[in-house]
């Protein structure tokens, strides 16, 4: 069964330095999500993508945060300046279709900063 | 915005019995209604889902009930088993159309007890 990939799976940084987190979607899907879960809370979307665009995004997703599709393949999440309050698992997941479609997570990375 | 209320945040039962998981949403608009499932330290794995246009799902021991005019969905697990320990997360989305992210609710951890 096809699955979304992320790397990497662990990810150590500094406060204040730059972070990239990759996802390889399911290669049918066309629509892309970034999460985000603090240790031992809920889930929580970041921000969609489609068309080579964003859709939506939360509120979490301020100017620190910005998404890219590089290639045909690879969609990033790149955190600039990272804050202690950064630290948090980051799920990429992926749908065919729209919203109302099985939304599919990768293994997430687990971004620690210190 | 969407906003997902779960209960309880803990349930233990005897294994073979029944697990009730209930939820309610804020956004009438809403029209799709996942439930995950994510042990520990791994990924939210989708177990079933449910769009407004149904009242009721089952898949083997796993069924989801919604009522659409009270704005909430319940999840059943029947006959439990060990494996069936976890933490279960709802959600819903569809509210803005396009590729809308999930609102998830803060999970209930399930623990069956042999």
């Amino acid at each position: 069964e096809p699955e979304v990939t992320q790397t990497p799976s662990h990810q150590v940084t500094q406060m204040g330095q730059e972070v990239i987190l990759r996802c390889v979607p399911i290669s049918n899907h066309l629509y892309f999500y970034w999460y985000r879960q603090i240790l031992g809370q809920k889930v929580e979307f970041l921000v969609s993508f489609y068309n080579n665009e964003i859709s939506e995004k939360s509120e979490i997703f301020d100017d620190q945060f910005s998404v890219e599709r590089p290639d045909g393949s690879n969609f990033t999440l790149k955190i600039r300046s990272t804050k202690l309050e950064d630290s948090a698992m980051y799920f990429c997941a992926s749908s065919q279709m729209n919203s109302n479609q099985p939304q599919h997570f990768g293994d997430g990375t687990r971004l620690s900063i210190l | 915005g969407e906003n997902v209320e779960q209960h309880p945040s803990t349930l233990s039962v005897q294994e073979g019995d029944s697990a009730v998981i209930k939820c309610t949403y804020s956004d009438s608009a809403s029209n799709y209604f996942p439930w995950y499932k994510q042990e520990l330290g791994k990924r939210p794995q989708l177990i079933i889902d449910i769009r407004s246009n149904v009242g009721e799902k089952k898949d083997q021991r796993i069924a989801v009930t919604l009522n659409k005019t009270a704005k909430h969905f319940s999840l059943h697990i029947t006959e439990t088993q060990p494996e069936d320990s976890a933490v279960y997360f709802c959600a819903a989305s569809g509210a803005g159309g396009g590729a809308d992210g999930l609102t998830f609710g803060k999970g209930t951890h399930l623990i069956i007890q042999p």
